[in-house]
């Protein structure tokens, strides 16, 4: 199974959205409403950021979006803050009752 | 509160085996799944498989069989990451996450490194 594809970086200012994909197949992605994302900052464990394609976790805060077409996935942030500055990761069910992640993106805020 | 609780940093040689725990609290370990993710150094994240603590039964990933085994003590709420013939490119963080509903990952543990170096 290969992994699903990110953008090595994105970036935006304080303020602005931004859109992070996450492209798969009709095997994984495209095929289950079972995709999550991730953040990780440097030298912490990931932390459950969207779940189910669009679900957010309680405590998760309503800046963080989360939608599907087709075969991608994207995560939406809106009012970049500072402190959303980590990588960030797409995850998803596969037809062969698997898991696999996306490579990450790195989100910097300039 | 949810808690996953891993075992500390390691240092072992080629060849050699180690035993990563991770104890649970504040939840009942049955029926979520629990899932290791390994983590080499500047990489991404990497799905090893999960074991089924209903049943205990693991399922293991293409890359992490033979020399991985995950296993599971209810009577102290701890599930085990084992690997045997340890070789460099083993060294990586490993994760223990409970997964409440398909890729529902929603606690992890803080991570424990394996270095495996001569």
């Amino acid at each position: 199974q290969s992994a699903l594809t990110q953008p090595a970086s994105v970036s935006g200012s304080p303020g602005q959205s931004i859109t992070i994909s996450c492209t798969g197949t009709s095997s994984d992605v495209g095929g289950y409403n079972y995709v999550s994302w991730f953040q990780q900052h440097p030298g912490k464990a990931p932390k459950l950021m969207i779940y189910q394609v669009t679900n957010r976790p309680s405590g998760v805060s309503n800046r963080f979006s989360g939608s599907k077409s087709g075969n991608t996935a994207s995560l939406t942030i809106s009012g970049l803050q500072a402190e959303d500055e980590a990588d960030y990761y797409c995850s998803s069910y596969t037809i062969s009752s698997t898991v696999v992640f996306g490579g990450g993106t790195k989100l910097t805020v300039l | 509160q949810v808690q996953l609780v891993q075992s500390g940093s390691e240092l072992k040689k080629p060849g050699a085996s180690v035993k990563v725990s991770c104890k649970a609290s504040g939840y009942t370990v049955a029926p979520y799944s629990m899932n290791w993710v390994r983590q080499a150094p500047g990489q991404g994240l990497e799905w090893m498989g999960w074991i089924n603590t209903n049943t205990g039964n693991p399922a293991y990933a293409q890359g992490f069989t033979g020399r991985f085994v995950f296993s599971l003590d209810t009577s102290v709420s701890t599930a085990y990451l084992q690997i045997s013939s340890l070789k460099a490119e083993d060294t990586a963080v490993y994760y223990c996450v409970r997964d409440v509903n398909i890729v529902n990952f929603d606690y992890w543990g803080q991570g424990t490194l394996v270095t495996v170096s001569s």
